[in-house]
């Protein structure tokens, strides 16, 4: 059965400060993606990043990035420079084979502090 | 405008009265969800849907029902609400390729609180 874990509950830092947030993840299928959300205090969904299995390249959009490693299942997400506003709580997502629905990771708080 | 809407944003309701969420999107995709997110239970799956006739449940649909009125329009019924509904409420979107689910796409969420 597919799982994510994210083993950090909570993470706090201090803004310019570069922050790492990690999910590992259990599939038996061979091709899937996957994903980051972001949920803010407001409460919304946001879709962030996507990432597919059969391709391991490691990229950049702005401030975020990203490291796939399907050898070790991990899927790891920096923000660099983050900012007060990155404060949220961040999910790590993977879609069941049949139905499509999100396995979501346990999330990770994020505060970052002036 | 944003591509997925979810009405209403928030509701108060009592026991016993009928619910209906609405969701609409104008993203062209096939497939449709909804979930429910609750304080340490994270995000589960109400129902879903792949197309308008092709409407399934979710690991949670007891007490739920749905409608499919286009493809653009999900609707998520609660018949007779009850407290332990009341949460968070999300529609969500996708499309495939190459069979494969493709990123989710959330309305803002409904806030319910069944007193």
């Amino acid at each position: 059965a597919q799982k994510v874990t994210q083993a950090q509950t909570e993470i706090s830092v201090v803004e310019k400060e570069d922050v790492t947030l990690d999910c590992v993840y259990e599939t038996r299928d061979t091709t899937y993606y996957l994903f980051w959300y972001k949920q803010p205090p407001s409460g919304e969904l946001v879709f962030l990043i996507r990432r597919n299995s059969f391709d391991e390249q490691n990229e950049i959009s702005g401030r975020y990035s990203w490291n796939f490693q399907k050898s070790t299942s991990s899927f790891n997400f920096t923000i660099t420079a983050s900012q007060v506003v990155d404060s949220a709580v961040y999910f790590c997502a993977l879609p069941s084979g049949n139905t499509g629905k999100l396995i979501f990771g346990q999330g990770t708080t994020l505060q970052v502090k002036p | 405008d944003a591509d997925v809407t979810q009405t209403p944003r928030n509701r108060i309701t009592k026991t016993g009265k009928r619910i209906m969420l609405e969701c609409s999107q104008t993203k062209g995709h096939d497939r449709m969800y909804w979930y429910r997110q609750d304080p340490g239970l994270g995000l589960r799956l109400i129902y879903y849907s792949f197309d308008v006739k092709d409407i399934n449940k979710g690991e949670i649909s007891d007490g739920y029902s749905v409608s499919r009125q286009a493809q653009a329009k999900f609707s998520l019924s609660l018949e007779s609400a009850i407290p332990n509904q009341t949460a968070l409420y999300f529609c969500a979107t996708s499309d495939t390729l190459a069979g494969v689910t493709d990123t989710q796409y959330f309305g803002p969420g409904t806030r319910l609180t069944v007193l």
